[in-house]
Order: structure tokens, then sequence, then C-alpha cells
């Protein structure tokens, strides 16, 4: 079975850091996903990521895929508090299956 | 667009109790899935079907879980006895499935959560 790992698990901020939040994966995928999730509320989709050297950007966030270390990266820039939320990554199997990461519940502090 | 629909929203019972869930994919959406999230955790996939047909239920425990897609269309997911450990939230999720391609993605219901007492 795939396994993904995020990290950290928690990550506190202050408004106007940068910071990276990173997701790994066990075993050969070529699709990864990245989802919002507010408190008590269900998955927005955030990222949609198809291919090796992939970088999708919207806002103060960023995602980048490498296949090869099987490594996708949720960089925050210059973050504000609206952005604090739990963000998981999701990684495709082969039978379009999603195999989710533990999340990683980001607060961002004035 | 309407979104994916689930009711009930939340749900509480005894440990032993039945339950089920409905869920309403986006229409056109020929797969859907049902996912275990337990507090803190990521979501897990239950049972993902295509069309009106199980494609993966590796992780569903049979011995007390069972879901159905009569139709092709909506979905319901029973437990029946509930467990303690059976409290999450489930999530139902759908996409185009093989018609989208690689772009496969997936877009979630609101959530029911499951309180067993």
């Amino acid at each position: 079975e795939l396994k993904v790992e995020q990290n950290p698990l928690f990550l506190s901020m202050q408004e106007g850091k940068n910071y990276t939040i990173y997701c790994n994966y066990s075993t050969t995928s070529d699709r990864l996903y990245w989802y919002r999730q507010d408190p008590g509320k269900s998955l927005e989709s955030l990222f949609v990521l198809l291919s090796n050297g992939a970088v999708k950007q919207e806002g103060r966030l960023m995602a980048s895929l490498d296949t090869k270390a099987r490594l996708s990266t949720l960089h925050i820039t210059a973050a504000v508090h609206d952005l604090s939320a739990t963000y998981f990554c999701a990684v495709g199997g082969t039978g379009n299956q999603f195999y989710f990461g533990t999340g990683t519940s980001l607060t961002v502090i004035p | 667009e309407a979104g994916v629909a689930q009711s009930p929203r939340y749900k509480i019972i005894e440990k032993r109790q039945s339950v089920a869930f409905w869920c309403n994919p986006i229409s056109g959406h020929a797969t859907l899935y049902w996912y275990q999230q337990i507090l803190g955790q990521g979501p897990k996939l239950l049972i993902q079907f295509q069309n009106n047909g199980v494609v993966d239920d590796s992780q569903l425990p049979k011995d007390r879980f069972s879901a159905e897609r009569l139709k092709g269309v909506d979905s319901t997911l029973k437990i029946q006895p509930a467990k303690l450990e059976d409290s999450a939230v489930y999530l139902c999720a759908s996409s185009l499935g093989r018609l989208a391609g690689p772009y496969n993605e997936q877009f979630f219901g609101p959530g029911t959560r499951l309180t067993v007492l």
C-alpha cells in the first residue's frame, strides 16, 4: 500500500513569514493533489500536480512535485491569518484511488 | 454546478446500533468514493465505485460495513452494528473517473459526523 507522510504535523507561524510543508510518498506516482480543510468543514481542492517538475501557484501558496524524489512541497509566502487550516496532500494510486497524508495543521499568528 | 450532497450531517448512536449515510455525487461523475476520517488523521478510503460496480473495497470492514450504489448515482454506506471506534467523519467524494484521464480530481461532500456512545 502506498504510504504518504507529511511534515510537520503542526505548524505555528507568524504573519508575514514563509514556510514549506513537505509531502513524501513511498511508491511511484505521477499524480499529487493538495487539499485544504477548515475546522468542521470538508476538503477543498487547492492544486493538481500531474508531472515531474510541475509547479502551480495560487495567491500565497505554491506547490511543486518531484516524482523522482517522491516529494511534493507546499510553500507559503508571507502568511496571513486566513491561511490557518489543515493541509493534506493526496497521492494518486493505480486505480484512481487517493492516498492521503496525515495532514499539517497550520496556525498563523498575528 | 451543485456539489456532492451528503446526509445526515450529524448522527449520534449507541454502540451495536445501525446507521446509514447517503451520498449524491456531482451529476455525470462516474466514480464515487467513501472515506473515513478519524479526528486528527487524513481520510482513509473505504470503498470506490465506478458507476454501480465496486473497484476497491479492500479497506472496508466487511463484517460490519456495507455500501451500495444502485443505478450508478446515489450511494448509501451502512454500519451494522456500530462500534465505538467507528466514531469519525464519513466523507463522500466523486470524480469523472476514467473519462478525466490523469486529471481525475475528487470533489468532496460536507461529510457526516458520527458519534458512537
